[in-house]
């Protein structure tokens, strides 16, 4: 079956880190990016960039790019995301997404994350 | 960075009533890869339209696509129990990629 499946729910302090994960199956980690889109409470979906395991690239969004990380484990088929000094606006529904091959067209979405940064 | 402004915020209808949603481009989309997709609560977006109007595997043909440069148009043409749901539309033409505001469908 053709899925991302993501890590579960994190409760984290403000200027802590907090790393996601995100497992791919069902097709070739390697030939599609992954991208990650967070969704905080009412606000609309922001695109935080992409990683690529095949090649090793990542691209992060100029928001997040001095805080965020992309990593890969390619005989794992997982893909990571880890946002550090977080504030209390990071809280929000975290994403991965892969893209179609082709274009960025994403196709295919994790179930979510819920990241809440509490005191 | 493309702007995207969706319109109404909000669409009261009827089940069997047809739903005209716009998004509108601060600048034309590139290839007019603009696609739609559609979100419940507590779940993941899901793609219905890529390159404005091309409808996703297993998307019913009640849902249609339209639009080029900077104008698009996503039309339910006579709404289900299961399309009452927010929808948003997102650009992938260009870095970064970005996404509107939403439109929520309501049943009235």
């Amino acid at each position: 079956q053709v899925q991302l499946v993501q890590s579960g729910a994190e409760v984290k302090k403000p200027g802590a880190s907090v790393k996601v994960s995100c497992k791919a199956s069902g097709y070739s980690f390697t030939t599609h990016t992954l991208h990650w889109v967070r969704q905080a409470p009412g606000q609309r979906l922001e695109w935080l960039g992409w990683s690529n395991a095949g090649h090793g690239n990542t691209y992060y969004s100029q928001k997040f790019q001095n805080r965020i990380t992309f990593t890969s484990d390619t005989s794992a088929t997982t893909a990571y995301m880890e946002l550090s000094s977080l504030q209390f606006e990071d809280t929000g529904v975290y994403f991965c997404a892969r893209d179609d091959g082709n274009t960025w067209l994403l196709d295919l979405w994790g179930q979510g994350t819920f990241v809440t940064v509490s005191s | 960075e493309v702007v995207l402004t969706q319109s109404p915020g909000t669409l009261s209808l009827s089940p069997g009533e047809r739903a005209t949603l716009s998004c509108r481009a601060s600048q034309s989309i590139s290839s007019n890869y603009l696609a739609w997709f559609q979100q419940k609560p507590g779940q993941a977006p899901r793609l219905l339209i890529s390159s404005a109007s091309s409808r996703a595997t297993r998307v019913p043909d009640r849902f249609s696509g339209s639009g080029s440069g900077t104008d698009f148009i996503l039309t339910i043409s006579r709404l289900e129990p299961e399309d009452f749901a927010v929808y948003y539309c997102h650009q992938y033409g260009t870095s970064p990629l970005t996404f509107g505001g939403g439109t929520r469908v309501e049943i009235k």
